[in-house]
């Protein structure tokens, strides 16, 4: 059975920082992997999907890599501001063309 | 480009008090449609899905249903509202074929559903 775990759960940087979200999945058969942002009340944002064949996508300050073989994703943000702050999460799309969830990093960029 | 809509963005309602809410989608035919629920510091569960007019499959047994009355319009219902329904309700869809998959999936803006 497919497992997405994120972590941290919550993260609090100054704004300016370059961080780091991670993400690992115990089934590297996947079809892709796709990381959302929610914003508190609001429906999910798609930021970066990788395909299963791919490496990493990059989009503006975003940039998220796939490593199926160990089962890790990670989402690299450059230059954090705070309307950056939100929920970030993770799914992959599993074997079945089921979304399986991670519980999500709450993170929050200080002004 | 393909639109996804969903209404209403909050409702509340007594216990007891039927529910339709109604996700359509634009730009695309044939997609997959999923209704999914997120309760308060939870993460996202999946109700129904469908992958046809006509065709729901349920996730998980509970309270409500959903409907698929044409090919881009899902519709989730209840008969009778309880407590337990109230949440954040977000639609999303998908592309059926699976190379279309490497597309992911669009979420809809959600409803806030507060049953009282």
């Amino acid at each position: 059975k497919q497992e997405v775990t994120q972590i941290p759960a919550a993260l609090s940087v100054p704004e300016g920082e370059n961080l780091v979200l991670n993400c690992s999945f115990t089934d590297s058969a996947i079809y892709n992997l796709q990381w959302f942002r929610q914003d508190p009340g609001k429906g999910l944002t798609s930021l970066l999907l990788i395909q299963s064949s791919q490496r990493e996508q990059t989009s503006g300050r975003l940039n998220a890599s796939l490593d199926k073989s160990s089962g890790r994703s990670t989402l690299y943000i450059a230059a954090s501001q705070p309307g950056d702050s939100a929920t970030y999460l993770c799914a992959v799309i599993d074997s079945n063309y089921q979304l399986i969830w991670g519980a999500g990093t709450k993170l929050i960029i200080k002004p | 480009s393909q639109t996804i809509h969903q209404w209403p963005a909050t409702l509340v309602q007594p216990v007891g008090s039927p529910l339709s809410l109604e996700c359509t989608v634009e730009g695309t035919s044939n997609p997959n449609l999923y209704w999914y629920r997120q309760a308060a510091g939870r993460g996202l569960q999946l109700l129904f899905y469908s992958v046809g007019i006509g065709q729901i499959s349920s996730e998980v047994p509970q309270n409500l249903s959903a409907s698929r009355p044409q090919d881009r319009q899902f519709i989730l219902s209840s008969k009778k509202l309880l407590l337990s329904d109230s949440g954040f309700y977000l639609c999303a869809w998908s592309f059926r074929v699976l190379r279309d998959f490497n597309y992911g999936y669009t979420f809809g803006s959600g409803t806030r559903l507060t049953v009282v």
